[in-house]
């Protein structure tokens, strides 16, 4: 079975500078890797994706992702954050071989004026 | 194009009692998935529909049980309600391209069970 580590449970940045949310999977079989953003009393929306190609993978709002088979790593990051980006972040892993989507705990992020 | 929609948006109930979720997938999409998230975690699978037929599962017990109709709606039951059962439902729908599935959510049911 497949797993998912969100490394950081809160992560405070102030507005304009750089962030990462750090992501670790572990699987036996090859995944696909996501990231969503749930903004308070809403549901998830996706953020990017990566499938296959280039490992690097830019997403909506800024945010891009790195794909990192060695490391088993999915980072998000983005060079300048505003306000609007504070909300939970959930790194999740698809298998090859189910249906059986894993979510990490969640990542806060919280930006600060 | 119509996202996918859940009713309804908050829902409280005692325990022992049995509740129906409901979910409409977005337009052309014909997998819907369900998923629990307690207070503060991530998501947890539950079960998947394709065509009407369920299509893989997660570790919850037989009292959570679903349907999915010709138009690729779905329902979520679940019977004889425990405390633990509060959290808030999600549904996913997508339109499996391969061996991918990229799913879009819905806003959640929040359910309380007292």
């Amino acid at each position: 079975a497949q797993s998912v580590t969100q490394l950081d449970s809160q992560v405070p940045v102030f507005e304009e500078a750089p962030v990462e949310l750090r992501c670790n999977y572990s699987s036996s079989v090859s995944v696909y890797l996501f990231w969503y953003v749930q903004y308070p009393n809403q549901g998830l929306q996706l953020l990017l994706k990566y499938l296959s190609g280039s490992t690097l993978v830019k997403g909506i709002n800024g945010f891009e992702a790195e794909f990192n088979k060695s490391q088993t790593s999915f980072h998000l990051r983005k060079p300048s954050v505003h306000i609007s980006d504070t909300a939970e972040y959930f790194c999740a892993v698809f298998p090859s071989n189910n249906n059986d989507m894993r979510f990490g705990a969640g990542t806060r992020l919280t930006v600060k004026p | 194009e119509t996202g996918v929609t859940q009713s309804p948006t908050h829902l409280i109930k005692t325990r022992g009692q049995q509740v129906t979720l409901r979910c409409s997938s977005q337009s052309g999409h014909n997998t819907v998935s369900w998923y629990q998230q307690a207070l503060g975690q991530g998501p947890q699978f539950i079960f998947q529909y394709y065509r009407e037929e369920e299509n893989g599962r997660g570790n919850f017990p037989p009292r959570f049980s679903g349907l999915q109709f010709p138009n690729y709606s779905s329902e979520l039951n679940v019977n004889a309600l425990e405390l633990d059962d509060s959290a808030l439902y999600l549904c996913a729908s997508s339109f499996p391209s391969g061996n991918t599935d990229t799913q879009y959510f819905g806003p959640g049911t929040r359910l309380t069970v007292l």
